[in-house]
């Protein structure tokens, strides 16, 4: 079967802009967490999402934000991009199983 | 809230050499401890876990174990090979059971 999909890969996003980023589960999963991870910090949890509704929030400021839809593919999206933001933005399926991540440079 | 704590943060071996990387957990609630490798610009990847019900699991080279009373769990890996060479992260879910905290990772080397 299918495994975690993140799109896009990379991604390159200026001071100010926003972003969304986007990731489809394994067929059948219906929870999708969200973890930040950078060299300083580590992973750390964003979110978690199931059956469309946001179960649990880590400690990051409202301009981190998501949603889940019906087919259980899940967006998050980061306004007002500071440079801190810069890092890879991992989804779990299923809560353990990660896909590729995105990687977003805010410059 | 749950922390988790991971030494060492660096460990340098011989191939053919065990490793062991030691976590410990604050949240006596949590009930699933996770591994994961993480090779350089690739996902992690779930290596072994262990429940709060169990004291030791092993699968070939790598083995988890678990003491409750004590918080900490451990990862051992027996006769390392240089493809081992990663960073691991220890993990446990948090008391919700709706995400999992990580430790800061421990970058191995195995070198022959």
């Amino acid at each position: 079967k299918a495994g975690v999909t993140q799109t896009p890969r990379y991604l390159i996003k200026t001071r100010g802009q926003q972003v969304t980023l986007s990731c489809s589960p394994i067929s059948g999963h219906r929870s999708v967490s969200w973890y930040q991870q950078t060299p300083g910090q580590g992973l750390q949890f964003l979110f978690e999402y199931f059956s469309e509704t946001q179960r649990n929030k880590g400690n990051f400021p409202g301009r981190f934000s998501g949603r889940q839809f019906s087919n259980s593919r899940s967006e998050m999206n980061v306004s007002t991009l500071e440079l801190g933001d810069s890092a890879l933005y991992l989804c779990a399926s299923g809560g353990y199983t990660f896909g590729s991540g995105t990687r977003l440079t805010v410059v | 809230g749950e922390n988790v704590e991971q030494h060492p943060s660096t460990l340098s071996v011989q191939e053919g050499d065990s490793a062991v990387i030691k976590c410990t957990y604050s949240d006596s609630a949590s009930n699933y401890f996770p591994w994961y490798k993480q090779e350089l610009g690739k996902r992690p990847q779930l290596i072994i876990d262990i429940r709060s019900n169990v004291g030791e699991k092993k699968d070939q080279r790598i083995a988890v174990t678990l003491n409750k009373t004590a918080k900490h769990f451990s990862l051992h890996i027996t006769e390392t090979q240089p493809e081992d060479s990663a960073v691991y992260f220890c993990a446990a879910v948090n008391q919700a059971g709706t995400a999992l905290i990580f430790g800061k990772g421990t970058t191995l080397s195995v070198s022959s």
